[in-house]
């Protein structure tokens, strides 16, 4: 079964708009989400982290939100450039319950310059 | 530094062979895990290294696969009797030190594996 879950596979934005890639988790022992960008021929890069304790974390123009009680996450680029065409995978974990990541299947994002 | 690296890039096998697909993880990086990415599907966990020893190989879907990691640097993932359903991409992270889930893990651009 799927505990980590990214309902959809692609998303297209115009260049300098704002990107909003969504997640949604099954498991309420997950208390660390994680988001992987992924370019073709590549392994997965880590993007932004968050932990349980908070519901927001920024760096520069990637912000992850987490709102526990939807069991949901969610990535925001603002603004959005052709570069950041890629997968995004958002990936969570239960810290006291090993270090295996739990992957959602991805988002292709397209940035139409 | 040097990044993970994984060799060889894409392996073509028959179905019943047997494969070896190798990993070297950053320098100094004691935790090294081991994933599979499917088509369409998230990579999905195997195996977990703390050192040379495997700290939770919980995700090894059967005991065709088992993996090594005799001297806590290079690890060889190895798959016996190889299935066409085994097809995916095998992608290898190593971490600092893997003692918490916090610990980023870096991947490697991973091994496409096809089962003929």
């Amino acid at each position: 079964d799927q505990q980590v879950k990214q309902n959809s596979p692609s998303l297209s934005v115009q260049e300098g708009r704002i990107s909003i890639l969504n997640c949604d988790y099954t498991n309420s022992m997950f208390d660390y989400f994680l988001w992987y960008k992924k370019y073709p021929a590549e392994g997965p890069t880590f993007l932004i982290s968050i932990s349980s304790i908070k519901d927001k974390n920024e760096d520069g123009r990637f912000t992850v939100f987490l709102n526990k009680s939807a069991k949901h996450l969610s990535l925001h680029i603002v603004p959005s450039q052709p570069g950041d065409s890629a997968v995004y995978f958002c990936a969570a974990s239960a810290t006291f319950a090993g270090n295996q990541f739990y992957f959602g299947t991805g988002t292709s994002l397209t940035v139409i310059p | 530094g040097a990044g993970v690296s994984q060799t060889p890039s894409n392996k073509v096998t028959e179905k019943g062979k047997y494969v070896e697909l190798r990993c070297d993880p950053i320098s100094g990086h004691t935790a090294l895990y081991w994933y599979r990415q499917s088509l369409g599907q998230g990579p999905e966990f195997l195996i977990y290294f703390q050192g040379t020893g495997a700290a939770d190989d919980s995700g090894l879907p059967n005991d065709r696969f088992f993996a090594v990691r005799p001297e806590g640097s290079v690890s060889t993932l190895k798959i016996q009797r190889t299935e066409r359903g085994d097809s995916a991409v095998y992608l290898c992270a190593s971490s600092l030190t893997g003692l918490t889930s916090t610990d980023t893990q870096y991947f490697g651009p991973g091994t496409r594996l096809t089962v003929l």
